[in-house]
């Protein structure tokens, strides 16, 4: 099925730095999402965009949904162990009836 | 928020053996599902959309006759791997579509067939 392209694919990083992760798409989505997994477990939804241009924050995490519909990134800033996780971008097309398409995933690990 | 449901959370069965895997919400009435797999360090992949009351739209690639999805009612949907082989092993994630097409996730099912 179709993926989108998301890196880096996996980072390793010391407790309290920065954190960048991005997908780009050959189509355009009218939803971006970005969730987490822990190991085990489903996803879990940490942000949510639906408008071109938008930026969103939730705590440390910040995600915009790129102006041309392709591309969204999400920051992590002050890195902490607990955010050691998979992270997953997710797109939907066009109607809402409609399935996500996920990205491969980056792999984060914190050293502290 | 919306609640979704999966059970089992761990299944290992025979080969051969057929496995029903139960996907609820619990608070939402949810007219659409999905079904997906996801491989060790891989990404969800998803297999077939299901309606309530209708059948499933299958992704392509995923036999529509060894998984098997019935959509009975608005908080219920199953999907069953019938005469499931070692291949089959992973972890399958259900997602109920909510109000205003919200997706949220299920806590998934980890599939081990012997």
């Amino acid at each position: 099925g179709q993926q989108l392209n998301q890196s880096p694919q996996s980072m390793f990083i010391q407790e309290g730095e920065d954190v960048s992760m991005n997908c780009t798409s050959s189509s355009i989505f009218n939803t971006w999402l970005w969730y987490k997994q822990d190991p085990g477990e489903g996803p879990v939804l940490l942000i949510a965009l639906y408008k071109a241009g938008e930026l969103t924050s939730n705590g440390r995490l910040t995600a915009q949904f790129g102006i041309t519909r392709k591309d969204s990134f999400l920051n992590i800033s002050a890195s902490i162990p607990s955010d050691v996780g998979i992270y997953f971008c997710a797109g939907q097309a066009n109607q809402a009836g409609t399935a996500l398409i996920f990205g491969k995933g980056t792999t984060l690990s914190v050293s502290s | 928020g919306a609640v979704v449901s999966q059970h089992p959370s761990r299944v290992i069965c025979k080969s051969g053996t057929s496995v029903k895997i139960e996907c609820r919400s619990l608070d939402f009435q949810a007219t659409t599902m999905f079904w997906y797999r996801q491989f060790p360090k891989q990404s969800l992949m998803l297999m077939a959309t299901s309606n309530e009351g209708s059948k499933a739209t299958y992704e392509q690639g995923v036999e529509k006759d060894k998984f098997l999805i019935n959509h009975a009612s608005l908080t219920l949907s199953t999907l069953t791997v019938t005469s499931a082989h070692p291949e089959d092993s992973s972890f399958y994630i259900c997602s109920a579509r909510g109000l205003a097409g919200k997706k949220f996730f299920g806590p998934g099912t980890r599939l081990t067939v012997l």
